[in-house]
């Protein structure tokens, strides 16, 4: 099993750049979990979705965010525009959803720096 | 969202010794307690993990200890090794939400 794939890995971009990460997750996981992690607020779910449909936004700071899943197998997060706030690892992750647990599996992450 | 407190901050422990690590959590409707590692440049991975109707659950060198009415669950390290040096999250889970404590550095000298 791959395992979660995120890409890219690494991306630097300017104040004000459309920054879009993606993530694959592992196949047959009906779950997918969008966190930012930064050394001062730690790890931050962003939002949630359950069967490719969104059930939590609440963590999404602010309407430059938005995320998607048009099917089973990708999502994206886009920030548009990007702000040297924003800079964070943004991970990816995904679970079966069984009942009111089941482990999360999380992808390496996007670094990203806004400039 | 910060609904899960976690200290200490960063840890250091002598190789053989004991790491702890604590966590206390506020919403009575979390019902999953894991914790997870997380080595550089990699994403957090599950360690162990405990459910609030029992209080002590062992895998190996790591032991999570959960105190319900304390509302507070802790996780030892037993003969504490090089290996073991990480980014430690505990967590709580409820309505499917998966929220973290704010992670403790933990290195362990040879």
């Amino acid at each position: 099993d791959a395992g979660v794939i995120q890409s890219p890995r690494h991306e630097v971009t300017e104040m004000g750049q459309e920054v879009t990460l993606r993530c694959k997750p592992i196949s047959g996981h009906n779950s997918l979990f969008w966190y930012r992690q930064t050394m001062m607020r730690g790890l931050e779910l962003l939002i949630y979705f359950n069967n490719n449909v969104p059930i939590d936004d609440s963590g999404m700071p602010e309407d430059r965010f938005s995320a998607k899943m048009p099917n089973a197998s990708f999502s994206t997060l886009k920030i548009q525009p990007s702000e040297p706030r924003d800079s964070a690892v943004y991970f990816c992750a995904s679970r079966m959803t069984s009942g009111s647990s089941g482990e999360l599996f999380f992808g390496e992450g996007s670094r990203l720096t806004v400039l | 969202q910060q609904q899960v407190k976690q200290s200490p901050q960063s840890l250091i422990v002598q190789k053989g010794g004991i790491s702890i690590i604590n966590c206390a959590y506020e919403n009575t409707a979390f019902d999953y307690f894991p914790w997870y590692q997380q080595f550089p440049g990699k994403g957090p991975a599950l360690l162990i993990a405990i459910r609030p109707d029992v209080s002590e659950k062992k895998e190996g060198r790591f032991t999570i200890s959960f105190n319900k009415s304390a509302k507070q669950f802790s996780l030892h390290i037993m003969d504490s090794q090089p290996g073991d040096s990480a980014t430690y999250f505990c967590a709580a889970q409820g309505a499917q939400k998966l929220v973290f404590g704010q992670g403790t550095r933990l290195t362990i000298n040879p």
